[in-house]
């Protein structure tokens, strides 16, 4: 399988529990999202990467999350000291832009659902 | 600031039936736009991508349409069957970024 990998697919943690999440994107894409989904609500962008540089943060990104990309390859996001309203689904997602091109299709992983209790 | 709104917000349909999704977004300068269809749980999966200099994308039974100056593209699901049954949401670039900006969806039942 060549697509956008997530793990964990599930996650349940204690309030308070610090927690990561991988993405393995497709291999020859140079650009990496993250967003969050809640239920019955379209997905919300948190950050991405082109290739090993985090160009852009949404307000959304508190102090306790981050991300990085280390090699412009896999990514990781982690949650620190989690809350009840952590609680969501995390996409993660990603493209190829062209250097004579803005243009990328997007595509994404399975998801990783996080339940904080 | 881009906003993308999506109408209806759910459509129920018998199946055999021709149905048309909205998809309306506040910033007309854009380079593409995506459809994309999520079943409950899942992950998106890209149904069409339309280029800015594109008016419309054809794959199978769907058919999408844009058009920018009116800040407007419509996916059209021909014969729809039940298995066409799922959350159909579209996404376009926020102005001066390459962040996608997604609406809240269309959740399409298509009864047997």
């Amino acid at each position: 399988d060549t697509g956008v990998s997530q793990d964990p697919r599930h996650k349940i943690t204690k309030r308070g529990q610090n927690v990561t999440f991988r993405c393995d994107p497709i291999s020859e894409h140079n650009r990496l999202y993250w967003y969050r989904q809640t239920l019955g609500q379209g997905p919300e962008f948190l950050t991405y990467f082109q290739n090993e540089a985090q160009l852009e943060k949404s307000r959304l990104l508190s102090d306790r999350f981050s991300a990085e990309r280390p090699k412009g390859s896999f990514s990781t996001l982690e949650i620190q000291r989690t809350e009840q309203g952590d609680s969501a689904m995390y996409l993660c997602a990603s493209s190829f832009r062209a250097w004579h091109s803005d243009t990328g299709e997007l595509f994404f992983g399975e998801g990783s659902r996080l339940t904080v209790l | 600031k881009q906003e993308v709104t999506q109408i209806p917000a759910a459509l129920s349909v018998p199946e055999g039936e021709n149905l048309v999704l909205n998809c309306s977004f506040t910033d007309s300068a854009i380079y593409n736009l995506q459809w994309f269809r999520q079943d409950p749980g899942k992950g998106l999966t890209s149904l069409l991508l339309i280029q800015s200099s594109q008016r419309e994308q054809t794959s199978g039974r769907l058919n999408a349409s844009l058009d920018k100056s009116s800040g407007r593209s419509t996916l059209y699901i021909a014969a729809s069957q039940p298995g066409d049954s799922a959350t159909y949401l579209c996404a376009v670039p926020s102005s001066g970024t390459y962040k996608y900006i997604f609406g809240t969806g269309t959740r399409l039942k298509v009864l047997a």
